[in-house]
């Protein structure tokens, strides 16, 4: 079955950026869509289609890809940006869709 | 506004039975799959299955075929996840949450439930 590979962990300072990879066999061909899970809150859908944004997610949130690695920036960071974030992809070959291990993001 | 609301927190005994609902208003509920998401505590999100309630179509995802069912009622805009008896290793948050992306085909989930807090203790 299709995995996607990400950090555990990505530590940041306040004002800073952070980037959160995802790895995966083949994701060049696939759209990554990222999560991100507060705690005790849903999931929130964060960026979709490798690197757009549903409305309302702010401009310090983006997406991109290359090779085998999608990343997740998180620039100027913020005290409210600690929490869980997933990339997902839809494996066409199985039609399953698939999360990545998860990366907890601690603002120092 | 899209909103997906899901049933409370259920407390249960091992053997027992559980149905959770997914209630979807603010969108044509019956044209839109909705997927179901597991988080067991303290770990990540699991994709369960996938129905679509125009027609009950359903998919599943092999680690928990045949270990729950997931159903539709199309009339009352609701989908269903249930156990015929359920095990500790059930307990978890469940999600249910509408699959978007059908202009590249790249599909993803744009609207979850608030989840559903399943406990199984004897």
């Amino acid at each position: 079955s299709y995995v996607l590979t990400q950090p555990p962990s990505v530590s940041v300072a306040p004002g800073k950026t952070a980037r959160i990879t995802c790895g995966g066999n083949n994701i060049g061909t696939k759209g990554v869509h990222w999560y991100q899970q507060r705690p005790g809150q849903a999931p929130v859908l964060l960026v979709y289609d490798d690197s757009d944004r549903p409305s309302g997610i702010p401009e310090r949130f983006s997406g991109s890809k290359s090779g085998n690695m999608a990343t997740l920036t998180i620039s100027r960071v913020e005290a409210e940006d600690e929490a869980d974030y997933y990339c997902q992809v839809w494996d066409g070959s199985s039609d399953h869709y698939v999360f990545g291990t998860g990366t907890k993001v601690t603002v120092l | 506004e899209v909103q997906l609301v899901q049933s409370g927190v259920e407390v249960k005994k091992p053997g027992e039975s559980l149905k959770i609902s997914c209630k979807g208003s603010g969108y044509y509920f019956t044209g839109s799959w909705i997927g179901w998401v597991r988080q067991m505590p303290g770990e990540g999100l699991e994709w369960m299955g996938i129905i679509y309630p125009g027609d009950s179509e359903t998919r599943y995802s092999p680690s928990f075929q045949g270990q729950v069912t997931i159903s539709a009622d199309k009339s009352i805009n609701t989908a269903y996840l249930q156990w015929s008896s359920l095990k500790a290793s059930d307990t978890a948050i469940y999600y249910c949450a509408r699959k978007a992306g059908y202009t590249h085909g790249w599909y993803y989930f744009d609207h979850w439930g608030q989840g559903t807090l399943v406990t199984v203790s004897s």
